[in-house]
Order: C-alpha cells, then sequence, then structure tokens
C-alpha cells in the first residue's frame, strides 16, 4: 500500500516563530488532508488540498502532487497551535475512499 | 451543524466483556469510517461504509470485531469478547462521498483491563 512520511517527527518552538511541516507519499493520491489533534485528542480538519496552495488565517498549505509531497506552514506560532499534525492521503484503485495516515509531527510551542 | 457523535466518550470495562461503540455520522453524509489509535499502530482505518453497505473491512483486526450500519444515522462497532490489547482510541468520520473530505469525531477511548 502507499507509504505517507512525515517530518520532522518533533519540533519545538517558541511561540512566534515559523515552522514548516513536510508530508511525502510514496505513489499518486487522489487527495490530501491535513489535520491537528489537539491535546484533548480530537482531529481538526485543516485543508483538504489536492494540488496548489491554501491559506487559513496564520495556517497554509502547499500539495504538490506531481513530486509526491506537501507542506504545511504554522507562521507566528502560538501555544494552542501544539499537539500532533498529520498528513493523510486518498490513494486510488482498491484504496479508493480509504484514508491512509502519517505518523504525524508533534509540535510543542513553549510561551 | 452538528459534527459526528460518538458515545460513549470513555468506556473502560474487564477483559470478555462485549463492548459496543456508537457513531452519528454528519447529516447527508453517505460515507462513514471507523479508525482506531494506538501509540504503536498510529491511525489505521477498519471499515468503511458508503450508503450504509461495508465496503472494505480488511482492516477490521479479527472476528471478534464486527460493525453494522443499520440506517444512514447510525452505526456500531462491537468486539465481543474484548481483550487488553484493544485498549485504544476509536474514531467515528463521515464524509460526503468517499474521496471527499473526512470530518472526524470525538473518539471513544477505550480501556480493556
Amino acid at each position: 500500500g502507499i507509504q505517507v512520511e512525515q517530518s520532522p517527527p518533533d519540533l519545538i518552538l517558541q511561540e512566534g516563530a515559523n515552522s514548516t511541516l513536510r508530508c511525502n507519499f510514496s505513489d499518486s493520491v487522489n487527495n490530501l488532508q491535513w489535520f491537528h489533534q489537539n491535546p484533548w485528542g480530537q482531529l481538526i480538519n485543516l485543508f483538504y488540498i489536492p494540488s496548489g496552495t491554501k491559506q487559513n488565517g496564520r495556517l497554509s498549505a502547499t500539495t504538490v502532487a506531481t513530486e509526491r509531497y506537501s507542506l504545511l506552514y504554522i507562521s507566528s506560532s502560538q501555544t494552542t497551535d501544539s499537539g500532533v499534525y498529520f498528513c493523510a492521503v486518498y490513494a486510488g484503485g482498491t484504496s479508493y475512499g480509504k484514508l491512509t495516515f502519517g505518523q504525524g509531527t508533534i509540535l510543542t510551542v513553549h510561551p | 451543524d452538528a459534527g459526528v457523535i460518538q458515545s460513549p466518550r470513555h468506556e473502560v470495562t474487564e477483559m470478555g466483556q462485549e463492548v459496543t461503540l456508537r457513531c452519528k455520522p454528519i447529516s447527508g453524509h453517505n460515507s462513514l469510517f471507523w479508525y482506531r489509535q494506538t501509540m504503536m499502530r498510529g491511525l489505521e482505518l477498519l471499515i468503511y461504509f458508503n450508503n450504509n453497505v461495508p465496503i472494505d473491512d480488511s482492516g477490521m483486526p479479527e472476528d471478534r470485531f464486527s460493525a453494522k450500519m443499520p440506517n444512514a444515522s447510525f452505526s456500531t462497532l462491537k468486539i465481543q469478547p474484548s481483550e487488553p490489547r484493544d485498549s485504544a482510541v476509536y474514531f467515528c468520520a463521515s464524509s460526503l462521498v468517499p474521496n471527499q473530505p473526512q470530518h472526524f469525531g470525538d473518539g471513544t477511548r477505550l480501556s480493556i483491563l
């Protein structure tokens, strides 16, 4: 099946810093989602982004499907950004409709 | 609009007992997914339904696990008999159709003693 790798595995920032999280995938995908799992365990949709760039406040995401990667940018980080960020991809064929998750990036933002 | 609703939020039970987890998808969504999250294996898909029909149950770990979707607004995941290694957070998610954005419930944290 498709492999999804996220980097870095852990990231520690001071409040106000910027960061870039990366997601690489091993095969072509139909679509891609970014999630934030907050300290209470809730999985929050951030972006649904098959290609191109989207922005939502301090967060933006870029997917280059032809090169099999996606990037999540966090600017002016806040302590509430702490948690785990997951990339998940939709592969086609027999995996139609199924999300395959990466192992996540654990982000800690200190005040 | 209400999101995906899961119950219970927490369940603690003894090994061998039957466990039933419940999910109400977002109204109008035709696809429903059950996931399990553990430290060792991360988030993995167990089963998904489209229009109340199971499409792919290849992720169901063994026969002790079963899932049903009797109508468009309700699904259950059952474990019988439960074992300590089933302890995990179980998420339900729904989407309008397959390959559209999935929206997750708050999960059920299951502990089998």
